[in-house]
């Protein structure tokens, strides 16, 4: 069974700091993993999906890795803002789409 | 596109109520999903459906029940109100399982006293 973790529970930076999520995953027989960003009250919103075929994706100031081998992808945000400020969660696999519990991330200005 | 939608935004039910989750994509989706978010919890899969009259269960289904009879809609009822209920309900899409993403719909805050 897949089971997916996520390190720190929660972090706080200060602004402009460069960070990294970490993200680990028993099953590497997945199709794919997807960070999703979730804000208080709200919905998820994709933020990038890797096809298991892939190493990277890359949008803007973010940056995810996928090593299926050691069971793990990282989510870098580089020169953060306090509007990165949310919930960053990841989930891997197919159906189900299994998710970790999120790191929470505060942006100190 | 609207993407996905979801309706109520809130609702509280007394114990023993039944109400039905309303969810409609309009992206032509295949695969539908129905999750729940416990505080401090991850989500948890509900029911899901590859596609018009095909449903299964998911992780934690006890509770549900979800019809698909159009591409666009799938509905999930609760029958029996329980407290345990009490949670966050968010409805998903995608087109396929590989290397598609899944897009969220705003949820649906459940109190259930």
């Amino acid at each position: 069974k897949q089971e997916v973790t996520q390190i720190p529970a929660a972090l706080s930076v200060p602004e402009g700091e460069n960070l990294v999520l970490n993200c680990s995953f028993t099953d590497s027989a997945i199709y794919n993993l997807q960070w999703f960003r979730q804000d208080p009250g709200k919905g998820l919103t994709s933020l990038l999906l890797i096809q298991s075929s892939q190493r990277e994706q890359t949008s803007g100031r973010l940056n995810a890795s996928l090593d299926k081998s050691s069971g793990r992808s990282t989510l870098y945000i580089a020169a953060s803002q306090p509007g990165d400020s949310a919930t960053y969660l990841c989930a891997a696999g197919n159906t189900p789409l299994v998710f970790g519990k999120g790191t929470r991330l505060s942006v100190i200005a | 596109n609207a993407g996905v939608t979801q309706t109520p935004k809130f609702r509280i039910l007394k114990i023993g109520q039944s109400m039905t989750l309303q969810c409609t994509q309009d992206m032509n989706h295949n695969y539908m999903y129905w999750y729940r978010q416990d505080p401090g919890m991850g989500l948890k899969l509900i029911y899901y459906s590859v596609g018009a009259g095909i449903t299964d269960k998911g992780e934690v289904p006890n509770g549900y029940n979800v019809s698909r009879s159009t591409t666009e809609d799938f509905p999930l009822r609760l029958e029996l109100a329980a407290p345990s209920q009490t949670s966050v309900y968010f409805c998903a899409s995608r087109r396929s399982p590989e290397n598609n993403e899944q897009f969220f719909g705003p949820g649906t805050r459940l109190t259930v006293l």
